[in-house]
């Protein structure tokens, strides 16, 4: 099947926004996740939207959707060191009862100081 | 939120030997656990999904005799690497959840084991 798909790799500076990319496949998902992965850990979940909405805010995260062109976006706001990890976003799989997530490529972020 | 544990954090073995991994919800109960397997930057791939006394069901081209899962309670699921090859060598997340119905039922992750198969 298609892939979602992440761009690799973005590096920015402490106190610049970073925004990270994806494209995802299944045009019926109803939520969409952001989710954070440090070095040698599990996945922490950042942050979701909804299918019916086209942003929504979270303190430092923006995530924004078009589903028309099936693209989801995560802003970061003055984006801290601490910031640096891995981040996928996933696609819920079908629109009722049991939950399936598709994890995108991952994009990595490294922020210097 | 919730926490979900997975033991061990690491793990190097033998060629040819198994392995078990627990994956456990500390504090809630998990209907559902999921298995997932890590390569090096790459994503995460399902590898199977665990119901609560019932037989797990495995993504495409998963070997059920090879990784053999069991989720014998509310609370814990595991799986057991067969007869592992260093092909096998990888970072295996699980993640558990609360039953299945409307709205997010969010993924509660494990912290992942890493897996060395010499």
């Amino acid at each position: 099947g298609e892939d979602v798909e992440q761009s690799l790799f973005l590096s920015v500076r402490e106190g610049d926004s970073s925004v990270i990319n994806c494209t995802y496949t299944d045009s019926s998902s109803t939520y969409l996740y952001w989710y954070k992965q440090e070095p040698g850990a599990g996945l922490q979940l950042l942050t979701y939207i909804f299918s019916n909405m086209d942003m929504k805010q979270d303190q430092r995260l923006t995530v924004l959707l078009n589903k028309k062109d099936k693209h989801l976006s995560l802003r970061i706001a003055d984006t801290q060191t601490g910031d640096s990890a891995i981040y996928f976003c996933a696609e819920r799989e079908g629109d009722t009862g049991f939950q399936k997530l598709v994890f995108g490529t991952g994009t990595r972020l490294l922020v210097s100081p | 939120g919730a926490v979900v544990s997975q033991h061990p954090s690491r793990v190097i073995c033998k060629s040819g030997t198994s392995v078990k991994i627990e994956c456990r919800s500390l504090d809630f109960q998990a209907t559902t656990m999921f298995w997932y397997r890590q390569f090096p930057k790459k994503s995460l791939m399902l590898m199977a999904t665990s119901n609560e006394g019932s037989k797990a069901t495995y993504e495409q081209g998963v070997e059920k005799d090879k990784f053999l899962i069991n989720h014998a309670s509310l609370t814990l699921s595991t799986l057991t690497v067969t007869s592992a090859h260093p092909e096998d060598s990888s970072f295996y997340i699980c993640s558990a959840t609360t039953p299945p119905g409307l709205g997010l039922n969010e993924q509660f992750f494990g912290p992942g084991t890493r897996l060395t198969v010499l």
